[in-house]
């Protein structure tokens, strides 16, 4: 089975809303990061977040990583119609990434 | 962010032809590359790590002889999709880093569609 899982698969918000995103894993981790997906492209990375680290930010996001439950969340403020996309928590488990797992993703719509 | 290229975007191809797919970083010296596949709606699955200079290491049920990979230098890997089949269509995604990055920089993806 897949280490991590996001859930929602799928959200539609308003422009204007929050969103938010969890992600749970089941092994111990180095780090987990976050990715954002279009529609039909590649990926580009959002935020790392360490295993000794509880929070971050960036911009209008916010990321927490709760090893104790095996669980991080990626918060969205004040989505705009361009944000809409695929995100993806990956985990990386081992050396230089060559354990890295992605979720099956959120598919996040934000409607104008 | 680092980049990473991948050629080409899209590729179609009749059965039974062989595929080539480069991945390049630009600029920096990508120690490993990582090769994915993305059904449509679904996650990244890893088909394969290469580290420069050495053979890939591939995925349990990815099919080595399948899709051939070559890490022949620090800023370009290849993918070859040999005797591709219909079943083959799908985006594949590389991906690379050195080891002064916990970040994997991907590429924008290459489109096969097997006819």
């Amino acid at each position: 089975s897949q280490q991590g899982e996001e859930d929602p698969q799928a959200l539609s918000i308003q422009e204007g809303e929050n969103a938010t995103m969890n992600c749970s894993y089941k092994t111990s981790i180095n780090n987990l990061q976050w990715y954002r997906q279009n529609s039909g492209r590649g990926l580009v990375h959002l935020i790392l977040i360490r295993s000794n680290e509880r929070e971050k930010h960036s911009g209008r996001l916010r990321v927490t990583l709760d090893t104790s439950k095996k669980s991080s969340s990626l918060l969205i403020t004040a989505s705009r119609a361009a944000d809409t996309a695929s995100y993806f928590c990956a985990t990386d488990i081992g050396n230089y990434g060559q354990n890295f797992v992605f979720g099956p993703g959120t598919r996040l719509s934000v409607l104008p | 962010g680092a980049v990473v290229s991948q050629h080409p975007s899209w590729v179609i191809c009749k059965s039974g032809t062989s595929v080539k797919i480069e991945c390049r970083s630009l600029d920096f010296q990508a120690t490993t590359m990582f090769w994915y596949r993305q059904f449509p709606k679904q996650s990244l699955m890893l088909m394969a790590t290469s580290n420069e200079g050495s053979k890939a290491t591939y995925e349990q049920g990815v099919e080595k002889d399948k899709f051939l990979i070559n890490h022949a230098s620090l800023t370009l890997s290849t993918l070859t999709v040999t005797s591709a089949h219909p079943e083959d269509s799908s985006f594949y995604i590389c991906s690379a880093r050195d080891r002064l990055r916990e970040t994997q920089y991907f590429g924008p993806g290459t489109r096969l569609l097997v006819l």
